[in-house]
């Protein structure tokens, strides 16, 4: 089991595009969750996505948005890239939910740069 | 709004030494709290969490309702202990909310 991957490991994009990042969760977990961790700081919760559909979402403008396909895996689609959404995304996956019990595992993550 | 204070960004102790890495939440329920660590150029990983009661490579984190803490200790640290560790308690919502982390460095 490779576990939670994630891509592109790294990128640079311009200011004003927009990107898509990729995660496939680890085998046999059905919920997904997106976080940004800036330089320096924890990461922090964007949204979950369970069942297909977006559960939950922390404190992050509509220009991030994201995808869950039946196979579970996810994408999440950030538009009119800025510079301070420069950042490693991580891609966190469990079973059923995140609850206190699951365990939550993390991919290494897809460092975006904005140029 | 709940928060997390991990209050020293940088700890540096000597192998052998005891360790405490300080946690403070701010909550008003009773928060399922975790500590994850993360090794060089390794992804994130549970290193514990306070319902099992569990202690992993020697940590354990005693969770104090009367001071919102949830320090993570060790008693006699060793070199591969060097990593970037972070308190997250659990919202009513199981949403992980996680401090800024604390990087251990553990002196030869």
């Amino acid at each position: 089991d490779a576990g939670v991957t994630q891509s592109p490991t790294h990128l640079i994009k311009t200011r004003g595009q927009q990107v898509t990042l990729r995660c496939s969760p680890k085998s046999g977990h059905d919920t997904v969750s997106w976080y940004q961790q800036a330089l320096g700081q924890g990461p922090q919760f964007i949204f979950q996505y369970y069942e297909e559909e977006e559960r939950q979402r922390g404190n992050f403008p509509d220009r991030f948005s994201g995808h869950q396909f039946p196979n579970y895996s996810s994408e999440l689609n950030v538009n009119a890239l800025l510079l301070g959404d420069s950042a490693l995304y991580l891609c966190a996956s469990s079973l059923q939910q995140h609850s206190a019990g699951n365990t939550i595992y993390f991919g290494e993550g897809s460092w975006l740069t904005v140029v | 709004a709940q928060r997390v204070t991990q209050p020293e960004k940088l700890l540096s102790v000597f192998k052998g030494a005891p360790v405490e890495l300080k946690c403070n939440y701010s909550y008003s329920g009773s928060p399922e709290l975790f500590w994850y660590v993360q090794y060089s150029r390794q992804r994130l990983q549970l290193l514990l969490r306070h319902i099992s009661r569990e202690s992993i490579k020697g940590f354990t984190a005693d969770l104090n309702k009367g001071e919102t803490s949830f320090h993570l200790k060790k008693p006699f640290a060793q070199e591969e202990d060097s990593a970037m560790y972070y308190c997250a308690p659990m919202d009513s919502n199981y949403q992980l909310i996680w401090g800024a982390g604390t990087k251990l460095i553990i002196k030869p």
